[in-house]
Formats: C-alpha cells, sequence, structure tokens
C-alpha cells in the first residue's frame, strides 16, 4: 500500500531564504508526482508534475525533483515570498493494479510560513 | 477557460440527513475525481469517474455514492449523515483521467454536520 509521507508538518521561514519541502513515498512504482498549493480554505492549485520518466520539472522559482529509487521528492522555493505562505501537499499516481486512472495518494501537507 | 466549479460552497446539515454536492469540470475534461479532505485523515480519494462510468473508488462506506452526466458534471451524494462526515469536499477534473493528467481542483465544498 503507497504511503506518502511530507516532513516537517510546519516551516517558518524569513523572507528571501531559499528552501526545499521534503516528500517520501514507500512504493518506487508510482506513475508520477505532483504538487499542490493550498491556501487557507481553498481548493488545490496544481503547481509541477513530474512524470515517473523525469527527474526534474521546473517552473519560474520552484523546482521539484524525484528519486523512484530512493523513494524522495522535494519541491525547491528560490527567494521566497510572503505570497509563497499556504500549504503544500504532494500526491503521487500509484502504477499498480489501479488501471489507468488518476487516483491521488496525498502526503499530510506542510504549511509554509514566509515572513516578511 | 473557466475553472472547475463546485456548488454550493457551504452546507450545514444535520446528523441523518443526506446531501449531493456538484461539481463542474473545466470544458473538455472527461474525468472527475473527489475527495475529502479532514484535519485528521488528510486528502482521501472517494471516486473517479470517466465517460459517465466509475472507473475507482476508495475505502468509504456505501453511504457514499457519485454519477457523472453526459456533459461529465458529477454529483456526490452522501446518506445519513455522521458527525464525521464534516469535511471539505474537493473534486478536480482532468483530460482522460489517465495517470499522465494533470488534475485541476475547485474550490471545494465545506460540509458542516451538527
Amino acid at each position: 500500500k503507497q504511503e506518502v509521507t511530507q516532513i516537517p508538518a510546519a516551516l517558518s521561514v524569513p523572507e528571501g531564504e531559499n528552501l526545499v519541502l521534503n516528500c517520501s513515498f514507500t512504493d518506487s512504482a508510482i506513475y508520477n508526482l505532483q504538487w499542490f498549493r493550498q491556501d487557507p480554505g481553498k481548493g488545490l492549485t496544481s503547481l509541477l508534475l513530474i512524470q515517473s520518466s523525469q527527474r526534474e520539472q521546473t517552473s519560474g522559482r520552484l523546482n521539484a525533483s524525484l528519486d523512484k529509487s530512493s523513494g524522495r521528492s522535494t519541491l525547491y522555493i528560490a527567494a521566497s515570498q510572503p505570497g509563497d505562505s499556504a500549504t503544500y501537499l504532494c500526491a503521487a499516481t500509484v502504477n499498480r493494479g489501479s488501471g489507468n486512472t488518476g487516483k491521488l495518494i496525498f502526503g499530510q501537507g506542510t504549511t509554509l510560513q514566509v515572513k516578511p | 477557460k473557466a475553472g472547475v466549479t463546485q456548488t454550493p460552497r457551504y452546507l450545514i446539515k444535520t446528523r441523518g440527513q443526506q446531501v449531493t454536492l456538484s461539481c463542474s469540470p473545466i470544458s473538455g475534461h472527461r474525468s472527475v475525481s473527489w475527495y475529502q479532505q479532514t484535519p485528521g485523515q488528510g486528502l482521501q480519494f472517494l471516486f473517479e469517474y470517466f465517460s459517465e462510468t466509475q472507473r475507482n473508488k476508495g475505502n468509504f462506506p456505501g453511504r457514499f455514492s457519485g454519477r457523472q452526466f453526459s456533459n461529465s458534471r458529477s454529483e456526490m451524494n452522501v446518506s445519513t449523515l455522521e458527525l464525521g462526515d464534516s469535511a471539505l469536499y474537493l473534486c478536480a477534473s482532468s483530460l482522460g483521467g489517465g495517470r499522465t493528467d494533470t488534475q485541476y481542483f475547485g474550490p471545494g465544498t465545506r460540509l458542516t454536520v451538527l
């Protein structure tokens, strides 16, 4: 059974700092891994999708990496800003027994606060 | 292009009642998935629909059901509500619902059961 874990649960950094959020998964047979952002009381915004054949994806100040062999993904945020404050969730799509479906298994999220 | 819309945004019900939530996917998307989000359990998969057929189902009791219409809009129904059903219910749409597709989430419906 695939389990996704995110550590730490919360993180507070000063504005301008570069930071890394961690995501680990127990079953390396993932099909892809997505990073989402969730603002309080809101839905999820997709940030980056990494296919299992890829090592990383970049969008602006965000860079996500995937290492299937170690069961880890990281989200790197460069030059953090107060507007980056939100909860960041990673989610894996499993490659076993679920057919071609998009079922996502989520981590519990890391709540990031960027202080001005 | 309009995003995923969910109605209603907020709902208050009492134990034993039933509730129906609605989700309209992005135009052209044929897959809709539903998730329940609670502080204790986080985000959990409920079910996925593609072309009016349930393609995958999570580990929830039979009180939770759903359906998809020919225009890809989806509804989920929860019967005999329990206090523990209080949660944010999110739906997500994607083009084909396959494992390569990015999923786009709606704003959610906040259900409170009293």
